[in-house]
C-alpha cells in the first residue's frame, strides 16, 4: 500500500523557518517524483513545489522561489522542504503527493500538515 | 501561466440524478488535465487523468471528457459518498501546475 506521511509542521512566527518531512513507504520512492501542494484553510489547492526521482531537478512555483528548498534521501525513502522566511500567506496544509512516472499529475497524496505563520 | 476556471462554483444535485461539472483552460492543454475530489478534512484524490482515464479503483458511474480548452467530470447517478469539492488541474505547461478553484456538489 502507497503510503506518503507528513510531518513537521506547526506555528511559526513571521521571518522564521520550518522544515517539513514526507516519509513514503509501499513502492520504489526513487522512481516517482515528489510534489509538495498546499491548501490555505478554507481555500483552493496550490502546486508549491516538484522534485525529480533522482533529487536532480527541482522547480517552484514563484511564490516560493528563493524562500522554500525541496531535497529527497531516495537512502531514507524521505522528502523535505525547507520553507525560511516565512509569511502570513504560507498559512496551509501542506500535501506531499507522488508524480507517476507517465504523468505531471498526482496519483497519491498524503494526509498533509499544517502551517500556521503567525505572531 | 495557464488559467484553470471551474463552474459552477456551487451545484446542488440530488441523489440518482446526473451531475455535470465544467472546467475550462485559458488555453489549449489538448488532454492534459486531471480531476481530483476532496472530502472534508481529507486529503484530494484522484479521479482521472489524460481527460478521460479513471483511476485505479475508481467506479464507473465518474467519467470525464472534453480536450483542448473545454472538459467535463460526469457522475452518471450520484451516491451519498460523491458529496464533496471536485477540482481540475493542467499539467501540459509547467511550472506552474495549476488547479481550478473547486467546485463544491452538495446535496440538493
Amino acid at each position: 500500500e502507497v503510503q506518503l506521511v507528513e510531518s513537521g509542521g506547526g506555528v511559526v512566527q513571521p521571518g522564521g523557518s520550518l522544515r517539513l518531512s514526507c516519509a513514503a513507504s509501499g513502492f520504489i520512492f526513487d522512481d516517482y517524483g515528489i510534489h509538495w501542494v498546499r491548501q490555505a484553510p478554507g481555500k483552493g489547492l496550490e502546486w508549491v513545489s516538484l522534485i525529480s526521482a533522482s533529487g536532480e531537478s527541482t522547480y517552484y512555483v514563484d511564490s516560493v522561489k528563493g524562500r522554500f528548498t525541496i531535497t529527497r534521501d531516495n537512502s531514507k525513502n524521505s522528502l523535505h522542504l525547507q520553507m525560511n522566511r516565512l509569511r502570513a500567506e504560507d498559512t496551509a496544509i501542506y500535501y506531499c503527493a507522488r508524480r507517476p512516472p507517465y504523468g505531471d499529475y498526482v496519483d497519491y497524496w498524503g494526509q498533509g500538515t499544517l502551517v500556521t505563520v503567525s505572531s | 501561466e495557464i488559467v484553470m476556471t471551474q463552474s459552477p462554483a456551487t451545484l446542488s444535485v440530488s441523489p440518482g440524478e446526473r451531475a455535470t461539472l465544467s472546467c475550462r483552460a485559458s488555453q489549449s492543454i489538448s488532454n492534459t488535465l486531471a480531476w481530483y475530489q476532496q472530502k472534508p478534512g481529507q486529503a484530494p484524490r484522484l479521479l482521472i487523468y489524460g481527460a478521460s482515464t479513471r483511476a485505479t479503483g475508481i467506479p464507473a458511474r465518474f467519467s470525464g471528457s472534453g480536450s483542448g480548452t473545454e472538459f467535463t467530470l460526469t457522475i452518471s447517478s450520484l451516491q451519498s459518498e460523491d458529496f464533496a469539492v471536485y477540482y481540475c488541474q493542467q499539467y501540459k505547461n509547467w511550472p506552474p501546475y495549476t488547479f481550478g478553484q473547486g467546485t463544491k456538489l452538495e446535496i440538493k
